[in-house]
């Protein structure tokens, strides 16, 4: 499985953007980029995935660096709401499964 | 059109007790992969099936463990003779097609052995 490396923890402000890197160096072509979330005592929840371009929804942006080896998670303005661990994962092609990591603990301060 | 449904919720049994899991994927889906998370770690995957096939059971222990994905009805995670050791939460997660969609999770139940 393509691997991905992202930071153990972050920690943000309430009412400020909050940018979630993940790095996936070993990307295939054709290996979308996934990001969920989960928070605390429920399933993870979907959030965004791409392939090439950057991509919007009402939850968040996702920024794909232009050789694909790195991509951002942005949250626009966090909220308490958004203190989950965020899993950036690939999956595509062959590899039709979704293997989470350790994510990202975020923290929101109010 | 509801969710993924997984029931129970939570689930205790004594040790050598059989538990039996089950997943409602949301309609439409035939798609349907089992994960477990152990108190304090990650998801780890488990199984991948598809209705009546099982594509990947790579993440399924040797012994004791088995799933199923019937023509009707809903999916089952069956564990024979619990240990302590399987008490954990298991996620069930279902999508339309593979790789390139979104995935949807229940909540989840957790098994406690006692």
């Amino acid at each position: 499985d393509a691997k991905t490396t992202q930071p153990n923890s972050m920690e943000s402000n309430e009412e400020e953007p909050v940018h979630l890197p993940c790095n996936h160096s070993t990307i295939s072509g054709t290996d979308y980029i996934h990001w969920y979330r989960q928070l605390p005592s429920q399933g993870p929840e979907y959030v965004i995935h791409g392939l090439t371009s950057n991509v919007n929804n009402r939850m968040a942006s996702l920024a794909i660096a232009e050789d694909r080896k790195s991509s951002t998670l942005i949250l626009h303005r966090a909220t308490l709401r958004d203190a989950a661990v965020y899993y950036c994962i690939l999956s595509g092609g062959s590899n039709y499964k979704l293997t989470f990591g350790k994510g990202t603990l975020l923290t929101v301060n109010p | 059109n509801a969710g993924v449904m997984q029931n129970p919720r939570h689930l205790v049994r004594r040790r050598g007790q059989e538990a039996r899991l089950r997943c409602s994927p949301m309609k439409g889906h035939s798609h349907v992969y089992w994960y477990r998370q152990l108190p304090e770690e990650g998801l780890k995957f488990m199984v991948y099936l598809q209705k009546e096939n099982i594509i990947d059971e790579s993440g399924m222990p040797k012994e004791r463990f088995s799933a199923e994905f019937p023509k009707e009805g809903p999916s089952i995670l069956r564990i024979q003779q619990v240990v302590r050791g399987d008490s954990a939460a298991y996620f069930c997660a279902s999508c339309s097609r593979a790789s390139d969609t979104e995935a949807f999770f229940g909540q989840g139940t957790r098994l406690t052995v006692v």
